[in-house]
């Protein structure tokens, strides 16, 4: 069964450190990988996504993640947080279109809350 | 950018009636829409997949009669909740997948509806 894992349910860091969400999946075949944020009331926002090629993505806000194929994980990170950063944060994946059965549907983690200290 | 317009973003009604909620893409053609339902603090549950001009499919355990799902264009979709009851209360998300990005999975999210039904 395919399946996405936030083991922390918030992470908690101060302004200016580092910071990392923690991502894992379980799908069969190579799967695409997608990062979202959301702030309360709103819906999803698109940070990053790994569909091929390079295993550290880029993304919106200075986030980035690496894809790790050999530990199944996903984990977002940016360098300096924000006080601004503070949202709820979605992992997500999507399994590779095989025939006519991928709907494109989206399996999502259970979220985890990044709370940004001053 | 992509963008999905989401409406209304909140809405009470009475215990018993129905209540529609409608999005739309604005500058790109979803041939498949996803409709999400999210509990305060939780993960997104995937409700439904519409595709234009055809049937809806549900998640299992969603009642088809009573979340009715309609997406007669590809730039439209639409979720009426019918005979809505207090347990229908939540975060109801749109999401539209981009036909000519599909090969680049692009996911545009609606801001989503806060339902309330007293």
């Amino acid at each position: 069964a395919q399946s996405v894992a936030q083991p922390e349910d918030q992470v908690n860091v101060a302004e200016g450190n580092p910071l990392t969400v923690k991502c894992t999946y379980s799908v069969s075949g190579n799967p695409y990988l997608f990062w979202y944020v959301q702030y309360p009331n709103r819906g999803l926002q698109f940070l990053l996504k790994y569909i091929t090629g390079d295993n550290l993505v880029k993304g919106s806000y200075g986030f980035e993640a690496e894809f790790n194929k050999s530990q199944t994980s996903f984990h977002l990170k940016k360098p300096s947080a924000l006080v601004s950063d503070s949202a709820l944060y979605f992992c997500a994946v999507r399994e590779r279109a095989h025939g006519s059965s991928n709907t494109g549907k989206l399996i999502f983690g259970q979220g985890t809350t990044l709370q940004v200290k001053p | 950018g992509a963008v999905v317009s989401q409406h209304p973003s909140r809405v009470i009604c009475k215990s018993g009636t129905s209540v529609k909620i409608e999005c739309r893409s604005l500058d790109f053609q979803a041939t498949t829409m996803f409709w999400y339902r999210q509990f305060p603090k939780q993960s997104l549950m995937l409700m439904a997949t519409s595709n234009e001009g055809s049937k809806a499919t549900y998640e299992q355990g969603v009642e088809k009669d009573k979340f009715l799902i309609n997406h007669a264009s590809l730039t439209l979709s639409t979720l009426t909740v019918t005979s809505a009851h207090p347990e229908d209360s939540s975060f109801y998300i749109c999401s539209g997948l981009q036909v000519a990005l599909d090969t680049n999975y692009g996911y545009t999210f609606g801001s989503g509806t806060r339902l309330t039904v007293v």
